[in-house]
């Protein structure tokens, strides 16, 4: 399984940029790498997910090193809605390396939006 | 996207008796998928619900104790069997399609305390 690593918490002042890091030095080159947020009592939201280029959509930038042993979620510009516990997940792999359909979940990093 | 609905939202039960939790999907779906998420922690997968086929079940949970089924497409049941209120959880399903590079959705869960 390809292990992800997340700070346990970050604050963020309302409207700045939230950068979220996640390390994934064993990953391997076909396994994705998935943000999903999980605001407090609902289900996980997905955001994004990217492969090696990095990848915006309309919540968010995924930014993959080049290496892809990790990576930065940005929010551009955060809100207090944004306050939520951010999952990154690289999904699992069996031993002889063909990827599975299982999202592992991690820790996570709760992020706190300060007005 | 995919819209997942859970019945109940919600439950109390007394110990040592069994619920049955719904989940249905709006479209069909390769990959049905059913979580465990402790009180302030992350989630934990229980099992894969296989269409047709007995689920496969991750380490630390078996079938007695959590039986699913997944008569078609769209629709899986996870029943807790003999709670206890180690069982107190918010118990969570997941849907998505096959293949790298496809997202999951999320229920908002039930949130199941067992007295």
């Amino acid at each position: 399984d390809a292990k992800t690593t997340q700070p346990t918490s970050m604050d963020c002042a309302e409207g700045r940029a939230a950068n979220l890091p996640c390390n994934h030095s064993t990953i391997s080159g076909n396994e994705y790498v998935y943000w999903y947020r999980q605001i407090h009592s609902q289900g996980p939201q997905y955001i994004i997910h990217g492969l090696k280029n990095n990848e915006t959509n309309e919540m968010a930038s995924l930014i993959i090193t080049e290496d892809r042993k990790s990576s930065t979620l940005i929010l551009p510009h955060a809100t207090l809605r944004d306050t939520a516990v951010y999952y990154c997940i690289v999904r699992v792999t069996t031993r002889y390396g063909g990827a599975t359909n299982k999202l592992i979940f991690g820790t996570g990093t709760l992020l706190a939006v300060q007005p | 996207s995919a819209v997942i609905s859970q019945k109940p939202s919600r439950d109390i039960c007394q110990r040592g008796t069994s619920l049955t939790i719904q989940c249905q999907v709006d479209s069909q779906v390769t990959m049905m998928f059913w979580y465990r998420q402790q009180p302030g922690q992350s989630l934990t997968l229980i099992a894969t619900a296989n269409q047709g086929s007995e689920a496969t079940y991750e380490s630390g949970f078996v079938i007695d104790k959590f039986p699913i089924s997944r008569p078609n497409l769209t629709f899986s049941t996870l029943t807790v069997s003999n709670m206890s209120p180690e069982d107190s959880s918010i118990y969570l399903c997941s849907a998505r399609g096959q293949g790298d590079g496809t997202e999951a959705f999320f229920g908002q869960g039930t949130r199941l305390t067992v007295v």
